[in-house]
């Protein structure tokens, strides 16, 4: 199984709303990181939070994780159309810049 | 502009034959890594290299060979000895040694009929 699994696996917002998805993982990390993808395209690295950071904002993005309960969740505030895209977290074992991908959360906002 | 390139975008194959994926980056960056994506699926790391000369296997890597013979360059076969080789292979790059973001590249979608 995945080292990290993202919870819900698909979200629908009205434009406007807020964004919230959960990662969770099994073993100590290094760092998560949250990544989206557009469809059919390369994945964009959001934000990067270490072990020992509990919440990193950027713009729109508020990032937290719980290193007890080995969770993490992105937040997207005021979500826009063209947030419209898959997110995933990744988790970093400090093992050779390896990341290991959860699933994806696929969010879908609507105008 | 810098970046990471993939190219084809799509390719087309039948059964039975090898095929090469090809990723270039202009960053410097000595860590490079492919990956397989199936849909509605996550990434699963194929091969990954830190250095040239050198490359590891990841959680997929039967049927599949990759060379890092250049900085800038690691292209990944699939070989006829994968089973189910139709997915969307995504490279990327990284710094090498501490903790950094991966960047991706476009992404190539290989159809094997």
């Amino acid at each position: 199984s995945q080292q990290g699994e993202e919870d819900p696996q698909a979200l629908s917002i009205q434009e406007g709303e807020n964004a919230t998805m959960n990662c969770s993982y099994k073993t100590s990390i290094n760092n998560l990181q949250w990544y989206r993808q557009n469809s059919g395209r390369g994945l964009v690295h959001l934000i990067l939070i270490r072990s020992n950071e509990r919440e990193k904002h950027s713009g729109r993005l508020r990032v937290t994780l719980d290193t007890s309960k080995k969770s993490s969740s992105l937040l997207i505030t005021a979500s826009r159309a063209a947030d419209t895209a898959s997110y995933f977290c990744a988790t970093d074992l400090g093992a050779g810049n390896k990341l290991t991908f959860g699933g994806g959360t696929r969010v879908l906002v609507k105008p | 502009d810098g970046g990471i390139t993939q190219s084809p975008k799509y390719l087309f194959r039948k059964e039975g034959q090898n095929v090469t994926l090809s990723c270039e980056q202009n960053l410097n960056h000595d860590a490079m890594y492919w990956y397989r994506q199936d849909p509605g699926q996550g990434l699963r790391l194929i091969y990954y290299s830190q250095i040239v000369n050198d490359f590891q296997k990841g959680d997929i890597a039967e049927g599949y060979s990759v060379s890092r013979e250049k900085k800038e360059s690691f292209p990944l076969t699939v070989t006829s000895a994968q089973k189910n080789p139709t997915a969307f292979y995504l490279c990327a790059s990284s710094p090498r040694g501490q903790t950094y973001e991966q960047y991706f590249g476009p992404g190539t979608r290989l159809t094997v009929t």
